[in-house]
């Protein structure tokens, strides 16, 4: 059983839309992390969210952690084709270790 | 260095060989942490180190499997009798501290095959 569910699982779209990814959980977190991973490469850490109801902004990419602190969403604005990549969120309950979910695939399509 | 560096990039061994794995991680990070990643799946956590001591190694999957952090720095995965199995990537993070959402610093991984 996963710990944390991301949705979707693979999604595509045209350069300049937008688009919203999901990180669910029933389990809560002391902190939340977002990364993105290319081909060949490990993940390279977006942002970290703490607060319930947190919002950071990365230049066009928006985090919210949920109120509950048990799920998050990235909101990508206008997106562009280096966008391309895996996102994985990765939940941490105080016991130094994180428990990744399996990742969105991202396609940005020139 | 700039970066966690792992060594080799690429490793194909032979079922039932032994193979060790290498993780240089950022000067000053106290906190170093292996995690395997199979196909089509997040990664998955191994084993942490906080300065020399395995302080939480509850993740390695068998007895095969070892890691040390003799001086705090370098850290070597070793496993033993390697199984098809154990194919995957290994990677390797370090942090300035395990608490408080610092995040983690990945290296770009070894690529074990095992055939």
């Amino acid at each position: 059983t996963q710990l944390l569910e991301q949705s979707p699982q693979f999604l595509s779209i045209q350069e300049g839309e937008n688009l919203t990814v999901y990180c669910n959980s029933s389990s809560v977190f002391s902190s939340l992390q977002w990364y993105r991973q290319e081909p060949g490469e490990g993940p390279v850490l977006l942002v970290t969210v703490v607060t319930g109801g947190e919002v950071k902004k990365l230049k066009r990419l928006t985090f919210q952690f949920g109120d509950a602190r048990k799920d998050s969403s990235l909101h990508i604005t206008a997106a562009q084709p280096g966008d391309t990549g895996l996102y994985l969120c990765a939940g941490e309950q105080g016991n130094n270790r994180l428990a990744f979910g399996k990742g969105n695939q991202v396609v940005v399509i020139p | 260095g700039a970066g966690v560096s792992q060594t080799p990039s690429n490793k194909v061994t032979e079922k039932g060989k032994y193979v060790e794995l290498r993780c240089d991680p950022i000067s000053g990070h106290t906190a170093l942490y292996w995690y395997r990643q199979s196909l089509g799946q997040g990664p998955e956590f191994l084993i942490y180190f906080q300065g020399t001591g395995a302080a939480d190694d509850s993740g390695l999957p068998n007895d095969r499997f070892f890691a040390v952090r003799p001086e705090g720095s370098v850290s070597t995965l070793k496993i033993q009798r390697t199984e098809r199995g154990d194919s995957a990537v290994y990677l390797c993070a370090s942090s300035l501290s395990p608490q408080g959402g610092y995040g983690y610093t990945f290296g770009s991984g070894t690529r074990l095959t095992v055939v």
